[in-house]
C-alpha cells in the first residue's frame, strides 16, 4: 500500500486566495483525520471523519476553514480566504478502526500564505 | 480539559541513553502512545502501552508507565544519530470513543 497519499507537498499563495488540500486515505480505513502543525501550538487536530461522516469539526480554527470527504478515498480541506497566521504543515492521517487505533500519517502539506 | 505535556527538548551523546518524559491528565486513558517525527515526514507510530501495564520493551525502547502520577516515559538506549527527532506522546481521552490527544513534541537531538 503507498500509505497516506497528500497533495501538494508545498503550496505557497498569496493573501486572500482560496487554498485546496487534498487526501487520499489508506484503502479500507474508515476513518480520516486532518491536523495542522505549528511551532507554536504544536498538532492540533482539526476535524475527523468516520465513514464519510464529521464526526468531530470542533479544532476548525474559524469558518474560512471547511473540510469534505465526498467517499472514502478522497477528502479535501479548503481555506478561503487564506491568511499569513494559516500557514503550517498540515496532516491527513487514517486508521482502520477509529480514534482509538493506529493513526497512520501522511507525509504533510507545507502551506506558506503571503 | 485534557492536556499533554513534554519538554521542548533533548540533547544527548551517541550511545547514551535519550529518556523523554510526559505527563497527561486524563486518568481513564485507556492507550498511550509514542510517535516519531523525522524531519520533513509525518507522524509514525512508535510503541504504545496498555494502561494496565507498568513497563514494555521493545528492543532498544523502554516505555515506563505511572498511572498514579499519569506520568509516561520513552526510554531509548544506546542512542544513535538515526534516532534524532521529534517525539510526541498521545493519549486517547474520554475512552476508547475519545479524541486523541498529542503533547507538543519533543525534539531530540543526538551528538556525535
Amino acid at each position: 500500500d503507498a500509505g497516506v497519499i497528500q497533495s501538494p507537498r508545498h503550496e505557497v499563495t498569496e493573501m486572500g486566495q482560496e487554498v485546496t488540500l487534498r487526501c487520499k486515505p489508506i484503502s479500507g480505513h474508515n476513518s480520516l483525520f486532518w491536523y495542522r502543525q505549528t511551532m507554536m501550538r504544536g498538532l492540533e487536530l482539526l476535524i475527523y471523519f468516520n465513514n464519510n461522516v464529521p464526526i468531530d469539526d470542533s479544532g476548525m480554527p474559524e469558518d474560512r476553514f471547511s473540510a469534505k470527504m465526498p467517499n472514502a478515498s478522497f477528502s479535501t480541506l479548503k481555506i478561503q480566504p487564506s491568511e499569513p497566521r494559516d500557514s503550517a504543515v498540515y496532516f491527513c492521517a487514517s486508521s482502520p478502526t477509529g480514534l482509538a487505533s493506529e493513526q497512520f500519517f501522511g507525509p504533510g502539506t507545507r502551506l506558506t500564505v503571503l | 480539559g485534557e492536556d499533554v505535556e513534554q519538554s521542548l527538548f533533548l540533547s544527548v551523546r551517541e550511545g547514551d541513553s535519550s529518556v523523554i518524559n510526559c505527563t497527561y491528565t486524563d486518568s481513564s486513558s485507556t492507550y498511550l502512545y509514542w510517535y516519531k517525527q523525522e524531519p520533513g515526514a509525518g507522524l509514525q507510530l512508535l510503541t504504545y502501552i496498555f494502561s494496565n501495564m507498568d513497563m514494555k520493551q521493545d528492543q532498544r525502547l523502554t516505555v515506563l508507565l505511572n498511572k498514579k502520577d499519569k506520568h509516561l516515559s520513552l526510554r531509548i538506549a544506546d542512542t544513535q544519530t538515526g534516532d534524532s527527532a521529534i517525539y510526541f506522546c498521545a493519549e486517547i481521552s474520554g475512552g476508547s470513543q475519545g479524541n486523541l490527544i498529542f503533547g507538543k513534541g519533543t525534539k531530540l537531538s543526538v551528538k556525535p
